[in-house]
């Protein structure tokens, strides 16, 4: 089956530091991939829509700035966290979608951020 | 009430039992996920729906569009199911945007 890779699998970092996480399709072109995040015993909650070639679609109540996504091919997006703090300590998801039209959704194995 | 509901939360199971749990939703849908996710974080897709039954080893998932309505299956159960389960549904009109169930918490024992 179709596999996404997350890098890295699980991050440690000092506040006020930016962490990126890049998310990618390894054999397939994802033209959206989506980006969760996930509270320890709660779903996932959606934080943004990325779509190659194009500006994130945020769901209201991220911070764009904050929340830094750039889909730059078909098979990488990157979500940088920019000056994070301990409340930004979160598991992150991302998902990639092959093809415009299809209901399908590869999800990738997650980044664990701890934010000291 | 949240768009998509889960039953139960938790569910507690001898190895070899048969195991259902329900998801219900509220909204027009144009497919139906079951997700599994194990405790290192990772989701793994089961199936995906928009009608009838799909099976996959001892998994077995079904949909009923008009009473909006899924379950997944679980025949012969193993300690290695253990896993929470999560239903997500891609609403009728959004671009490949999931709506997701809180999951239910599945231990299976020995």
């Amino acid at each position: 089956g179709a596999v996404v890779s997350q890098h890295p699998s699980r991050v440690i970092c000092k506040s006020g530091t930016s962490v990126k996480i890049e998310c990618r399709s390894l054999d397939f072109q994802a033209t959206t991939m989506f980006w969760y995040r996930q509270f320890p015993k709660k779903s996932l909650m959606l934080m943004a829509t990325s779509n190659e070639g194009s500006k994130a679609t945020y769901e209201q109540g991220v911070e764009k700035d904050k929340f830094l996504i750039n889909h730059a091919s078909l098979t990488l997006s990157t979500l940088t966290v920019t000056s994070a703090h301990p409340e930004d300590s979160s598991f992150y998801i991302c998902s990639a979608a092959p093809l415009v039209g299809t209901d399908t959704q590869y999800f990738g194995p997650g980044t664990r951020l701890t934010v000291l | 009430k949240n768009e998509v509901e889960q039953s139960p939360q938790n569910l507690t199971a001898q190895e070899g039992e048969f195991i259902t749990i329900n998801c219900s939703y509220s909204v027009g849908i144009s497919a139906l996920h079951w997700l599994q996710q194990h405790p290192g974080g990772g989701i793994v897709s089961l199936f995906m729906l928009s009608s009838g039954k799909k099976k996959h080893g001892r998994l077995i998932a079904t949909i009923n569009i008009q009473e909006k309505h899924s379950s997944l299956h679980i025949t012969a159960s193993h300690p290695r199911d253990s896993a929470v389960y999560i239903c997500a549904v891609k609403l009728t009109g959004t671009a490949s945007k999931l709506t997701f169930g809180t999951g239910t918490r599945l231990q299976v024992t020995l």
